[in-house]
C-alpha cells in the first residue's frame, strides 16, 4: 500500500488566494483526519471524518476554512482567502473507525507557506 | 478539556546513554494512549499504544509505560538513528477517535 498520499508537499501563495490541499487516505480506511502542525501550537485536529461525513469540525479555526470528503478516496482543506498566519504544515491521517486504537497512518504533510 | 504535557521539550544523549521521556496528560476518561515519532519533514509514526495503568509495550531499544496521570518513553542503549521527535497523545472515551498531541520531545542521540 502506498500509504495516505498529500499533495502538494509544498505551497506558496501569497495573501488572499486560494489554497487547495488534496488527501488520499489508505483504501479500506473509513476515518480520516486533517491536522495542522506549527512550532508554537503543535499538532492541531482541525476536523474529522467517519465514513466520509465529518464528525466533529470544532477545530477550524474560522469560516476560511472548510473541508470536504466526496468519497472515500479523496478529501480537500481548502482555505480562503489565505492568510499568513495560516502558514504551517498540513498532515490528513486515516485509520479504521474499529481499529483506531492500532494508531492512525499519517502522510507526509503539505507545507503551507502563505508571503 | 484534554491535556498532554511532554518533557522536556528537548533532550540530547550520547550514544549508549539511557533516559526516559515523559508524557502526562489528563483526559476525562482515558481510552487510549500513543506514542509517534517524527522524524523531520514527515508526517508521525505510530510506535505504541497503552490502554490501562501498569501495562507496558516495548520495541527494540523503547519502552513505553503508563499510570493513572503519566506515561514514560523509556529509551535504552540508544542510537544515532533513534533521534527524532516524540509525541505523546491521547483518546477519550468521550472524544471518540480523536487524538489530542503534547507538543514533543526533541531527540538527538550523538555518535
Amino acid at each position: 500500500d502506498a500509504g495516505v498520499i498529500q499533495s502538494p508537499r509544498h505551497e506558496v501563495t501569497e495573501m488572499g488566494q486560494e489554497v487547495t490541499l488534496r488527501c488520499k487516505p489508505i483504501s479500506g480506511h473509513n476515518s480520516l483526519f486533517w491536522y495542522r502542525q506549527t512550532m508554537m501550537r503543535g499538532l492541531e485536529l482541525l476536523i474529522y471524518f467517519n465514513n466520509n461525513v465529518p464528525i466533529d469540525d470544532s477545530g477550524m479555526p474560522e469560516d476560511r476554512f472548510s473541508a470536504k470528503m466526496p468519497n472515500a478516496s479523496f478529501s480537500t482543506l481548502k482555505i480562503q482567502p489565505s492568510e499568513p498566519r495560516d502558514s504551517a504544515v498540513y498532515f490528513c491521517a486515516s485509520t479504521e473507525e474499529d481499529r483506531s486504537n492500532y494508531g492512525y497512518t499519517f502522510g507526509s504533510g503539505t507545507r503551507l507557506t502563505v508571503v | 478539556e484534554d491535556q498532554v504535557t511532554q518533557s522536556p521539550e528537548a533532550l540530547r544523549l550520547q550514544e549508549g546513554e539511557s533516559s526516559s521521556l515523559n508524557c502526562s496528560y489528563t483526559v476525562s476518561g482515558l481510552r487510549g494512549l500513543f506514542w509517534y515519532r517524527q522524524d523531520p519533514g514527515k508526517g508521525p509514526e505510530f510506535l505504541f499504544t497503552l490502554y490501562s495503568a501498569g501495562e507496558e509495550k516495548e520495541k527494540e531499544r523503547l519502552k513505553a509505560t503508563l499510570t493513572k496521570k503519566e506515561s514514560f518513553l523509556h529509551i535504552t542503549a540508544p542510537k544515532p538513528e533513534d533521534s527524532a521527535t516524540y509525541l505523546c497523545a491521547v483518546q477519550a472515551y468521550a472524544g471518540a477517535q480523536k487524538l489530542v498531541f503534547g507538543q514533543g520531545t526533541r531527540l538527538t542521540i550523538n555518535p
